[in-house]
């Protein structure tokens, strides 16, 4: 069964990066026909989609996000992670690593991961 | 970003009711559309992809329908363990994000 793990700091200061890895277990993030992305909620609010990528390598990011966020992919580990430069208050999120097959709805997601800022 | 709206923000329902809750978008998105349950402290799960289709183990209770700009997610007969937040998710283009409507709350009468 499909698995998402996400980890990283939990704390992270104004200005500086964010770092969160997904790690994927009963399943590769090689295979192709999904993309594999990242997800937010502030507390109390909605979610936010925040971009995604594909066994190719390809990326694509929120517009609202695009300039602050890299999203990568370590196949040798099984791996995605994000980035988040230069963060504000406003990034402080539960943030949940995601499978879409393509075509369709995200539909596995990780327990999610708190940051604070 | 394609700016998604989604009505009512909260509904209140009883057990055994019909609900319905709309969801529209700022641009023709065809039916690149899904709905998602979330329950407090818990990952969203998926209901409903392509505005329509009922994702595998999930009740027949739901259903959705809708094309271009407007879209609708029922669930027939409310049952207790569907007291969550539901939300509406467009995926229509990469290039200009997939954006989430803001939420529909649907709480106990």
């Amino acid at each position: 069964q499909l698995q998402l793990q996400e980890s990283g700091p939990g704390l992270v200061r104004p200005s500086e990066t964010l770092s969160l890895t997904c790690t994927v277990s009963g399943g590769s993030i090689s295979s192709s026909g999904y993309d594999w992305g990242w997800i937010r909620q502030p507390p109390g609010k909605g979610l936010e989609w925040i971009g995604c990528i594909f066994h190719s390598g390809t990326t694509y990011y929120s517009p609202s996000l695009k300039s602050r966020v890299t999203i990568s992919a370590d196949t040798s580990k099984n791996q995605l992670s994000l980035k988040v430069n230069s963060v504000t208050a406003a990034d402080a999120a539960l943030y949940y690593c995601v499978r879409r097959p393509v075509g369709y709805g995200a539909d596995v997601w990780g327990q999610g991961t708190t940051v604070t800022v | 970003d394609i700016q998604m709206t989604q009505s009512p923000s909260t509904l209140s329902a009883s057990v055994g009711d019909r609900v319905t809750i709309t969801c529209r978008a700022g641009q023709s998105i065809s039916t690149w559309l899904a709905w998602y349950q979330q329950k407090p402290g818990k990952a969203p799960k998926l209901l409903i992809y392509k505005a329509s289709s009922l994702e595998s183990g999930v009740p027949s209770r739901f259903s959705g329908s809708g094309s271009g700009t407007e879209f609708t997610l029922t669930i027939s007969s409310l049952q207790p363990d569907d007291f969550a937040t539901y939300y509406c998710q467009q995926y229509n283009s990469f290039s200009e994000g997939f954006s989430f409507g803001p939420g529909t709350k649907v709480d106990i009468k």
